[in-house]
């Protein structure tokens, strides 16, 4: 399967614990996104890296939160003291750049859904 | 602050029939229109983009139209069937803004046999 991929599918931790998210985007892609979907609603921005640089990063992602993509391939996201507000389904998504003439279609991973008791 | 609003929330269809979304924009910055389908427990999938330079879009039975005056543009689903059931999102996103998508509230799809 060439497709984005996202580790775990499930997590369910405690408040007060930290947890980490994997994507693994399309192996040509260069460009990252993660969004954040709650039930019932449109997935939410939350960050974006071109390669291995965080170019922008949502209001949405307070302080606890980190992402990070060594050497522009997979990514992590990172959320320490985790609170019962972050249960969410965690989406991550790949693109090309436009500058490459193709267009900014973004494929999406399944999700890792996060459960905070 | 949601720039960009969907309806209906939800609809039901009959087999057959014709499903029709409808989203609104306010930022005419937005150059990039796509349309996403969710199924439960999995990530959006991307069914069929527009861009502003044309009205309208045809991939087998979906149909984005769009109107730039209005900043609106709207899904159809022709013959809808009922592996067609799923969550439809509609978006925007703009080419100086690194594609981030601004993503509708979304519409829950019912076919019913």
């Amino acid at each position: 399967d060439t497709g984005v991929s996202q580790d775990p599918r499930h997590k369910i931790t405690k408040r007060g614990q930290n947890v980490t998210f994997r994507c693994d985007p399309i192996s040509e892609h260069n460009r990252l996104y993660w969004y954040r979907q709650t039930l019932g609603q449109g997935p939410e921005f939350l960050t974006y890296f071109q390669n291995e640089a965080q170019l922008e990063k949502s209001r949405l992602l307070s302080d606890r939160f980190s992402a990070e993509r060594p050497k522009g391939s997979f990514s992590t996201l990172e959320i320490q003291r985790t609170e019962q507000g972050d249960s969410a389904m965690y989406l991550c998504a790949s693109s090309l750049d436009r500058t490459s003439g193709m267009n900014n279609e973004q494929f999406f991973g399944p999700g890792t859904r996060l459960t905070v008791l | 602050q949601q720039q960009v609003k969907q309806s209906p929330q939800s609809l039901i269809v009959q087999k057959g029939g014709i499903s029709i979304i409808n989203c609104a924009y306010e930022n005419t910055a937005f150059d990039y229109f796509p349309w996403y389908q969710q199924f439960p427990g999995k990530g959006p999938a991307l069914l069929i983009a527009i861009r502003p330079d044309v009205s309208e879009k045809k991939e087998g039975r979906f149909t984005i139209s769009f109107n730039k005056s209005a900043k609106q543009f709207s899904l159809h689903i022709m013959d809808s069937q009922p592996g067609d059931s799923a969550t439809y999102f509609c978006a925007a996103s703009r080419t100086d803004s690194w594609g981030k998508l601004q993503f509708g509230a979304g519409t829950q799809v019912v076919v019913t046999p």
